[in-house]
C-alpha cells in the first residue's frame, strides 16, 4: 500500500527557519514524482511544484519559485519542503502528493498534511 | 500559466439527486499527440486531504464509485455526481497538469439540500 506520512504540526516566529517532511513507503520513491500543496485557512488548494527524487530535478510555480525548497533524499525516501524566512503568510496546511506515473500526471496518493503556524 | 475556473463556487443537491460542477481552462489541455486531456479531479471532505476521483478527465481512479463522472474535452469539463449520498458532501477541486505550473481551480463545494 502507497503511504505519504508527513511531520508533525509547527508554530513558528516570523523570520524562523522551518523544514518539514514527507515519507513514502510502499513503492520505489526515486521513480515518482512528489509534489507539494498549500491551502491556506479556509482557502482552496495551491500547487507549488514537484521533485522527482531520482535526479532532484524540479518544476515550481513562479509563485512560489525562489520562497521555498523542495529536496528529497532517496536513501530514507522522503521529500522536504523548506522556508528560509517564514512570514505570518505561510500559516497553512501543506500537503505533499505523489504523481500517478510521469511528470505530467495527477496526485493519485495524498500525505495527511502538515499544519504550520506563524505567529509572533 | 493556464487559468482554471470552476463553477459554481456552491451548490445544494437533495439526497439521490444529481449534482453537477464546471471547470473550464484558459487554453486548451487536450494534448494531440495522444488524445489525451490533462485534466484530473480531486475530492476533499472536512478535515481530509484531497482525494484523487478522476484522471485523464474520464478515467475514473481504482475503488471510486461508479456515481462519479468525468466529462469534457478541451477547455470545458464536468464533474457528475449522479446520486448524491450523504458522504459525498466535500469541495471538489479540477487540477490540469498540462503544462507546469498544474494550477487547480477554486473548488466547489456541495451540501445536502
Amino acid at each position: 500500500e502507497v503511504q505519504l506520512v508527513q511531520s508533525g504540526a509547527e508554530v513558528k516566529k516570523p523570520g524562523e527557519s522551518l523544514k518539514i517532511s514527507c515519507k513514502g513507503s510502499g513503492y520505489t520513491f526515486s521513480k515518482y514524482w512528489i509534489g507539494w500543496v498549500r491551502q491556506m485557512p479556509g482557502k482552496g488548494l495551491e500547487w507549488m511544484g514537484i521533485i522527482y527524487p531520482g535526479d532532484s530535478d524540479t518544476k515550481f510555480s513562479p509563485s512560489f519559485e525562489g520562497q521555498v525548497t523542495m529536496s528529497a533524499d532517496t536513501s530514507s525516501n522522503t521529500a522536504y519542503l523548506q522556508w528560509r524566512d517564514l512570514q505570518a503568510s505561510d500559516t497553512a496546511i501543506y500537503y505533499c502528493a505523489r504523481q500517478k506515473f510521469g511528470d505530467y500526471d495527477a496526485f493519485d496518493s495524498w500525505g495527511q498534511g502538515t499544519k504550520v503556524i506563524v505567529s509572533s | 500559466d493556464i487559468v482554471m475556473t470552476q463553477s459554481p463556487d456552491s451548490l445544494a443537491v437533495s439526497l439521490g439527486e444529481r449534482a453537477t460542477i464546471n471547470c473550464k481552462s484558459s487554453q486548451s489541455v487536450l494534448y494531440d499527440s495522444n488524445n489525451r486531456n490533462y485534466l484530473a479531479w480531486y475530492q476533499q471532505r472536512p478535515g481530509q486531504p484531497p482525494k484523487l476521483l478522476i484522471y485523464w478527465a474520464s478515467t475514473r481512479e481504482s475503488g471510486v464509485p461508479d456515481r462519479f463522472t468525468g466529462s469534457g474535452s478541451v477547455t470545458d469539463f464536468t464533474l457528475t455526481i449522479s446520486s448524491l449520498q450523504a458522504e459525498d458532501v466535500a469541495v471538489y477541486y479540477c487540477q490540469h497538469y498540462y503544462s507546469s505550473p498544474f494550477t487547480f481551480g477554486g473548488g466547489t463545494r456541495v451540501e445536502i439540500k
